[in-house]
């Protein structure tokens, strides 16, 4: 079976700091995908990224990091210099590559971004 | 671009009262899922589609049916509405055929809020 923790339940930080919100993950399974989603006050969940088991690059774009390290199993996901609409709530996921390919949320960090 | 659409946005019930929640795609996928929503709870997923015609549950299904008889639409209905049922709940598909993987990244709805009083 797997499995999802993002253990950080709510991150508060003042505005231009850095803040990363931790993913570990669980599964047996050698070849799997991870993705990151935003839900903002608005309510809608959107795609951010996504990684597969075999691609450990770290990926940036614009302000937005992930370090993804099977060695920890772990997907990471950095802010910087943090901004006001960076508040959300952000979730990981991880879907196998085989079965029903369903993916496994975790239950979610939330970030509050103060000015 | 409409992508995932669900109807209604807001509904208030009775307990014990019927509905049935749309969820309609345009982006031609093959699965879909519903989901509800509840503080500190994450996503839970109630029951899943990846083809017309078939379904299966979740991991929280119970007091719930869904229907997928034509691809775009995944219908989720209430038999008898109950407290416990008042959440939010979001619709979500992914995947086309040819694409190189199933594991694509979900495409939301924006959620219907459903009050059972």
């Amino acid at each position: 079976a797997q499995k999802v923790t993002q253990a950080q339940t709510e991150i508060s930080v003042v505005e231009k700091e850095d803040v990363t919100l931790d993913c570990v993950y669980e599964t047996r399974d050698t070849t799997y995908y991870l993705f990151w989603y935003k839900q903002p006050p608005s309510g809608e969940l959107v795609f951010l990224i996504r990684r597969n088991s075999f691609d450990e690059q770290n990926e940036i774009s614009g302000r937005y990091s992930w370090n993804f390290q099977k060695s920890t199993s772990s997907f990471n996901f950095t802010i910087t210099a943090s901004q006001v609409v960076d508040s959300a709530v952000y979730f990981c996921a991880l879907s196998l590559s085989g079965g029903s390919y369903i993916p496994t949320f975790g239950r979610g960090t939330s970030l509050i971004v103060h000015p | 671009n409409a992508g995932v659409t669900q109807t209604p946005k807001f509904r208030v019930l009775k307990t014990g009262q019927s509905m049935t929640l749309l969820c309609a795609q345009d982006m031609n996928h093959e699965y879909m899922y519903w989901y509800r929503q509840d503080p500190g709870m994450g996503l839970r997923l109630i029951h899943y589609s990846v083809g017309e015609g078939t379904t299966a549950k979740g991991e929280v299904p119970d007091g719930y049916n869904v229907s997928r008889l034509k691809k775009q639409n995944f219908l989720l209905g209430l038999e008898s509405a109950a407290p416990s049922q008042t959440s939010v709940y979001f619709c979500a598909s992914s995947y086309s055929r040819g694409q190189p993987t199933r594991n694509q990244p979900q495409h939301f709805g924006d959620g219907t809020r459903l009050s059972i009083l």
